[in-house]
C-alpha cells in the first residue's frame, strides 16, 4: 500500500545551524507534497508544500526539494531558531484524491 | 476567519463504550477529513466527508463512522471502544482537490 518513510526520527541542532529532513514515498501517482509542523498540544500546521511539476521551492528560511524519479523529497531549514523546535511531518497525496499519507515525524530540537 | 474547532479536547472512556467527537470546519471549507494520531506517530487517515457524503475511507473498521451536516460540521463516532483506540483524533477541513489540510487542535481520547 501507499507509504511515506521519514528520517531521522529525532534531530538535534545548535541554534543557527541547518536542519534537513528526508522522506521517501511509494505511490508514483502522488503529486502534492506538504510539510506540517506540530507544536505540543496543537494540530499540525502547513509550513510549505511542493507540487510535482516543481523541483524546488523556498520560503524565507525554509526550502523543499523534490526528486520524482527517486521518489524523494526533503525539507531544509536554515539559520534554525529555538522556536523551530517541534515535530515535523512530511506527507504525500494525489490531487483529486481523498487521503493524505503522513510520515512518522521528526522531532527537531534547536539548542540555544 | 474562524479556524477548525474540535470538542471535547480531552475525554476518558472505558473499553466497550461509545464516543462522539465533534468538529466545526473552517469558514468556507466544505470538505472534512478525520485522522487518528497515536502517540509518537504520524496522523492516519480515517475518512473524508464532502457535501454530507463519505468520500473515501482508510483502513479502519466499520465501528468508526461519521457524519457531515449541511453547515459542513462533522462528527466522528467510535463504537465498542478498544484500548488501542487511545489516540489524538484530528479533524481537518479543506477545499476539495487542493490538498492543503487545516487541522484543529484535536480530541485526545483515552480508553481504559
Amino acid at each position: 500500500g501507499e507509504n511515506v518513510e521519514q528520517h531521522p526520527s529525532t534531530l538535534s541542532v545548535q541554534e543557527g545551524d541547518s536542519a534537513v529532513i528526508k522522506c521517501t514515498y511509494s505511490d508514483s501517482a502522488s503529486n502534492y507534497f506538504p510539510w506540517y509542523k506540530q507544536e505540543l498540544g496543537k494540530g499540525p500546521q502547513l509550513i510549505i508544500d511542493i507540487r510535482s511539476n516543481v523541483g524546488e521551492k523556498k520560503d524565507q528560511r525554509i526550502a523543499v526539494t523534490l526528486n520524482k524519479t527517486a521518489k524523494h523529497f526533503s525539507l531544509h531549514i536554515t539559520e534554525t531558531q529555538p522556536e523551530d523546535s517541534a515535530v515535523y511531518f512530511c506527507a504525500a497525496s494525489v490531487t483529486g484524491g481523498f487521503k493524505t499519507i503522513f510520515g512518522a515525524g521528526t522531532r527537531l530540537f534547536v539548542k540555544a | 476567519e474562524t479556524g477548525v474547532t474540535q470538542s471535547p479536547t480531552h475525554l476518558i472512556k472505558t473499553r466497550g463504550q461509545q464516543v462522539t467527537l465533534r468538529c466545526s470546519s473552517q469558514s468556507g471549507h466544505n470538505t472534512v477529513s478525520w485522522y487518528q494520531q497515536a502517540l509518537g506517530q504520524g496522523p492516519q487517515f480515517i475518512f473524508q466527508y464532502y457535501r454530507e457524503e463519505e468520500n473515501g475511507r482508510g483502513n479502519f473498521p466499520p465501528r468508526f463512522s461519521g457524519l457531515q451536516f449541511p453547515n459542513y460540521s462533522s462528527e466522528l463516532n467510535v463504537n465498542a471502544l478498544e484500548l488501542d483506540d487511545s489516540a489524538l483524533y484530528l479533524c481537518a477541513s479543506s477545499w476539495p482537490n487542493t490538498g492543503e489540510l487545516f487541522f484543529g487542535e484535536g480530541s485526545r481520547l483515552t480508553v481504559l
